[in-house]
């Protein structure tokens, strides 16, 4: 089993829709959390850190469930230049540094 | 702030030569600089991890002496890929993270990635 999994879509939703990512991990001693944005071929940019409280910028909420192990990324009123792969990470307890990545899940938000 | 740089962004070369791509951490210090490989439709891997001043950390599978890490600066690290072949064509993007309780502490930062193709 991967250590963290992604529907890798893609999810092709119309301008101002809401739409909703999951994300699972495997190791439930898992340390950090985090989404991360990756345009094509371009290098994965922070997008958000997510907290057991759950937590929300602008019209990103992120939301983690310790319990059941995974993760979610809520966009709200999509915009094309949402259009991306949202990369789910995680940092396993025993080495806060490492960040191990799912493979993501490409959006694309059309007119 | 915590701007990564790295260079070349993209090089061609012949199978059996060596490629040089370095990462600098531009307006901060970084006591640990990352290296990952990212293949076509798949997440990126963290190949090893390197500390200024001494000798990086590989994850399993990945070949040391095929893959030269030195972090000589808490600026700057190197990824040597030597005698590549074919199949080491691929993303490899560096990340730094800054000295603690300076800038770029918080994350991983990271270069916008060179992409190798080895004919």
């Amino acid at each position: 089993r991967k250590e963290v999994e992604q529907d890798p879509g893609p999810f092709n939703v119309p301008e101002g829709a809401t739409v909703a990512f999951n994300c699972t991990y495997s190791n439930s001693a898992s340390q950090s959390f985090f989404w991360y944005r990756q345009d094509c071929r371009k290098e994965p940019k922070l997008l958000m850190s997510v907290y057991s409280s759950g937590n929300e910028d602008g019209r990103f909420t992120a939301q983690l469930n310790r319990a059941s192990q995974y993760i979610s990324l809520l966009i709200r009123d999509s915009k094309l230049s949402d259009s991306a792969t949202y990369l789910c990470v995680v940092t396993p307890s025993y080495n806060t540094d490492k960040l191990i990545f799912g493979t993501g899940t490409r959006l694309q938000v059309f007119p | 702030g915590a701007v990564v740089s790295q260079h070349p962004s993209r090089v061609i070369c012949k199978s059996g030569t060596s490629v040089k791509i370095e990462c600098r951490s531009l307006d901060f210090q970084a006591t640990t600089m990352f290296w990952y490989r990212q293949f076509p439709k798949k997440s990126l891997m963290l190949m090893a991890t390197s500390n200024e001043g001494s000798k990086a950390t590989y994850e399993q599978g990945v070949e040391k002496d095929k893959f030269l890490i030195n972090h000589a600066s808490l600026t700057l690290s190197t990824l040597t890929v030597t005698s590549a072949h074919p199949e080491d064509s691929s993303f490899y993007i560096c990340s730094a993270r800054g000295l603690a309780g300076g800038i770029g502490t918080d994350t991983q930062y990271f270069g916008p990635g060179t992409r190798l193709t080895v004919l």
